[in-house]
């Protein structure tokens, strides 16, 4: 199994605060992603980075920021939760833009 | 409106019937890419396709890439109840994975 690790796996939290989801590769892959998976939406990108310091926006970035400090982390923030951001949250890695995409298992995020 | 549209969207069968999904854009990918989900785990990949018109098999399942590289189909043969999951295609665009809407089967015993 490729080393993903998405943290937390579960998370319910108020709207109108701000949350950080994190993801952590040992496999020193250049190419990060978020993305979130909704019901009849399959897995829709919210922001990638690639390399350190390198990010761009993917198609539904709105209400998302994204920091990358180090090779191995990925962050996603909302800077102010809302009800609609309440989804699974997927971190994919990549060893070129091109390659087959590892997926960590997911955080569930809910925000009531 | 997403770029990849995949039909049907749930599909429930029986044991050894055959089936087809669907794939389809307006736009050109430079390669695309077919994974499968299992509940409460990330989309693993099952294969990638890169030149138009390009056929894979992979055990039961058929993998085709359009000839304008625009659209894609999985065919499955003799379908098995360990075939149940979601299906997604992929497409590769300016560094980007882009995700169809994903397809649900389940395969009954």
């Amino acid at each position: 199994d490729a080393g993903i690790t998405q943290s937390p796996r579960h998370k319910v939290t108020e709207t109108g605060t701000p949350v950080t989801l994190r993801c952590h590769q040992t496999e020193n892959h250049r190419y990060m992603y978020w993305y979130r998976q909704d019901p009849g939406h399959g897995l829709r990108l919210i922001h990638y980075s690639y390399g350190v310091k390198d990010t761009d926006k993917g198609e539904v970035s709105d209400g998302y920021s994204v920091s990358r400090s180090k090779t191995e982390d990925f962050l996603l923030t909302l800077e102010s939760a809302t009800s609609s951001q309440t989804s699974v949250y997927f971190c994919a890695i990549a060893l070129t833009g091109t390659a087959e995409a590892f997926f960590g298992q997911g955080t569930r995020l809910t925000v009531v | 409106t997403q770029l990849l549209e995949q039909s049907p969207q749930f599909l429930s069968i029986q044991e050894g019937e055959n089936l087809t999904v669907y794939c389809n854009s307006s736009s050109v990918f430079s390669s695309l890419q077919w994974y499968r989900q299992e509940p409460g785990e990330g989309p693993v990949l099952l294969v990638t396709v890169v030149t138009g018109g390009e056929v894979k098999k992979l055990k039961r399942l058929t993998f085709q890439f359009g000839d304008a590289r625009k659209d894609s189909s999985l065919h499955i043969t003799a379908a098995q109840p360990g075939d149940t999951g979601l299906y997604l295609c992929a497409g590769e665009k300016t560094d980007k994975l882009i995700f169809g809407t994903g397809t649900r089967l389940q395969v009954f015993p």
